[in-house]
């Protein structure tokens, strides 16, 4: 079974400066996706940035980006010239599509808190 | 477009009793997922649903039960509450060709 490990339950960092946050998984497979998700204090989850496993180039959106090692099976996210708006729980997730059902299925870890600092 | 509306937003229930969420997902998205959340958990996975049926399902007692309709709206029913049973449920949509799952603001249920 898939796991997904977020070890940092709580994080801080001040305006303007640069965050990493951990995240590792565990499966077998050799398809998947995986995601950073940010769920500010409103509770509204909202897709920060996707990787496809079969990319070896890393993602960036913005001022977010990813380290991607899949043979470590590590996916950190890294937020640059963080902002007072960067506050939220930051969820680390695994997506596989399963082509049995034609369902994903998303495995979340556990979220580290992240409080940007003015 | 408007977005995943859950309703309702807050609820406070009496152990014992049961309680039925409403999710309304994205026009378009055919498939609905139910998620746990908990402090110290994250989000556990209750099931997933696509065009009327269940497609998975997660490690939840047969308590937790859900249907969606013909429109693709979805309801979660847990009965028999549990002080356990007091979270964040959120709901997710998500469309066949997109790997985004797109989440609602989630229903916060207390049981006393």
């Amino acid at each position: 079974a898939q796991t997904v490990t977020q070890s940092q339950p709580e994080m801080s960092v001040q305006e303007a400066e640069t965050v990493t946050l951990s995240c590792t998984y565990d499966t077998s497979e050799s398809n998947y996706y995986l995601f950073w998700y940010k769920q500010p204090p409103s509770r509204q989850m909202i897709l920060v940035i996707r990787q496809e496993a079969y990319k070896q180039q890393n993602a960036t959106e913005n001022r977010f980006s990813v380290n991607f090692q899949k043979a470590a099976k590590s996916f950190s996210l890294k937020i640059s010239d963080s902002q007072l708006g960067d506050t939220a729980m930051y969820f680390c997730a695994f997506m596989k599509l399963l082509f049995t059902s034609g369902t994903y299925k998303y495995i979340f870890g556990t979220g580290t808190r992240l409080k940007v600092l003015a | 477009k408007a977005g995943v509306t859950q309703t309702p937003r807050y609820l406070i229930k009496t152990r014992g009793q049961q309680v039925t969420l409403s999710c309304s997902p994205i026009s378009g998205h055919r498939s609905v997922s139910w998620y746990q959340q908990t402090p110290g958990q994250g989000l556990q996975f209750l099931f997933e649903y696509f065009s009327e049926t269940q497609r998975n399902k997660g490690n939840f007692p047969g308590r937790f039960s859900g249907r969606q309709f013909s429109n693709s709206r979805s309801e979660m029913n847990v009965s028999t509450l549990e002080l356990g049973d007091s979270a964040l449920y959120l709901c997710a949509s998500s469309s066949v060709s997109n790997t985004e799952a797109f989440f609602g603001q989630g229903t916060r249920l207390t049981v006393v």
